[in-house]
């Protein structure tokens, strides 16, 4: 079975530029996150899918992040326009459980490694 | 801010030997809890999950799981250096909460 993927691997861009990345869940899962994860932190959500639905996007950065799930299998993450503190790893997770199951495994991607100058 | 804590070590353990992680967790509400495996500039994997009190084996993995403390643990017998990464606790319900997690060094 093939697992998350994610593209690109790297990115690096100026502050104020734009950069969209890319993530296709492992097949038949419902459920689909957007992790970024700080160097020495845990990753934190910024927003959860099911299906072609956002569950939660508490902690996604409006005025600068949007994510979108077309046809409820791949998704896209867009920082515009991006700054320094966005340097970080950003990780799509998936899961085979609905958004509000507790029976939530969820498998990761490689990750995007995302620095700003 | 519903949290979980890890301590951030490093862990030093000899080859052979017990590792023992800790997590605490503040949501009440957690119901499942996930040990991840992160080894360096690699993305988390998943090695254990829990979602009753007591314990769970799994190979040379051992959760255990003390509701009513909000307490979960991760021993993991026989240390490998390939065991050498840092070890992610998740807790929650629905949406996971993630601590820091805990660098393990197996030394040989």
């Amino acid at each position: 079975e093939a697992g998350v993927a994610q593209s690109p691997r790297y990115k690096i861009i100026e502050k104020r530029q734009s950069v969209a990345f890319w993530c296709n869940p492992i097949s038949g899962h419902a459920t689909l996150y957007w992790y970024q994860q700080i160097l020495g932190q845990g990753p934190k959500l910024l927003i959860q899918f099911q299906n072609n639905g956002v569950v939660d996007d508490s902690q996604l950065p409006k005025d600068r992040f949007s994510a979108e799930r077309l046809k409820g299998v791949d998704s896209t993450l867009k920082i515009q326009p991006a700054k320094l503190e966005d340097s970080a790893v950003y990780l799509c997770a998936s899961s085979p459980a609905g958004g509000l199951s507790s029976y939530n495994e969820q498998f990761f991607g490689p990750g995007t490694r995302l620095t700003v100058l | 801010q519903k949290e979980v804590e890890q301590n951030s070590g490093p862990l030093s353990v000899p080859e052979g030997a017990i590792a023992s992680l800790n997590c605490t967790y503040s949501d009440r509400g957690s119901q499942s809890f996930f040990w991840y495996r992160q080894y360096s500039g690699k993305s988390p994997e998943l090695i254990m999950f829990i979602y009753s009190n007591g314990d769970k084996e799994d190979g040379r993995f051992t959760a255990q799981l003390n509701k009513a403390s909000q307490y979960v643990s991760l021993l993991i017998r026989d240390s490998q250096p390939s065991d050498s990464a840092t070890y992610l606790c998740a807790g929650g319900w629905g949406k996971l909460q993630f601590g820091a997690g805990t660098q393990v060094v197996v030394t040989p």
